[in-house]
């Protein structure tokens, strides 16, 4: 298990409401990163935190955000829902180290993922 | 821009078969190239990294410049190979490791 859970599992909506979806990393962990996996558009790479500070942004949509608090878990934003927006949205983390000391970064680590479904 | 290709969407073999999963990518930095996997019902994980230059679960990968490819190889293909498999290709030299670009991915079934 690689310690990285991701609350909730599923998560059904109608378009037009907001949801949380919720990220806690594995421990010792300080990068959190967050990925939208799509049929059509695959896995893409969305925002990226670092010990509460946002480090890299990807094709992260304006009605999206994210952030992380002072105990490193992480939570995604999603607000005026659209069909398209049905995805699974995973979580993944890292050490971190590379940003503070320039060495090499571990692996990321992902959790299962929540399923959104947009209606 | 830096893309990651993965041209077979399928692939289908045999159990004791080799396989070949093909990764192309085109980035003008100095990449670090990976293949996650993700088993049915289960998270994705790494499988490979090519600085690491090892063999996990009998796959290897060498990362090609002059061809920009990192093809994923197996020998000898075993039914529990059966996985959806993910080349990925991070920037070396940043600050953001993790900000990986993904391919389409390629579904590998091995049949008895």
């Amino acid at each position: 298990d690689s310690g990285v859970t991701q609350t909730p599992k599923h998560l059904i909506t109608a378009t037009g409401q907001r949801v949380t979806l919720r990220c806690s990393p594995r421990s010792g962990d300080l990068s959190v990163y967050w990925y939208q996996q799509s049929l059509d558009q695959g896995l893409q790479f969305l925002i990226q935190y670092y010990n509460g500070e946002e480090r890299a942004k990807g094709n992260i949509l304006e009605r999206f955000s994210a952030q992380q608090f002072p105990d490193l878990h992480s939570e995604l934003n999603l607000s005026s829902l659209e069909l398209g927006d049905s995805a699974l949205y995973f979580c993944a983390s890292s050490v971190g180290l590379r940003v503070r000391q320039g060495l090499e970064d571990s692996p990321l680590h992902f959790g299962n993922g929540t399923r959104l479904t947009v209606t | 821009a830096q893309r990651v290709t993965q041209p077979e969407k399928l692939l289908s073999v045999f159990k004791g078969a080799p396989v070949e999963l093909k990764c192309n990518y085109s980035y003008s930095g100095s990449p670090e190239l990976f293949w996650y996997v993700q088993y049915s019902r289960q998270r994705l994980q790494l499988l490979l990294r090519h600085i690491s230059r090892e063999s996990i679960k009998g796959f290897t990968a060498d990362l090609n410049k002059g061809e920009t490819s990192f093809h994923l190889k197996k020998p000898f293909a075993q039914e529990e190979d059966s996985a959806m498999y993910y080349c990925a290709l991070s920037n070396a030299g940043g600050t953001s490791y993790g900000k990986l670009t993904f391919g389409q991915g390629t579904i590998l079934t091995v049949h008895p």
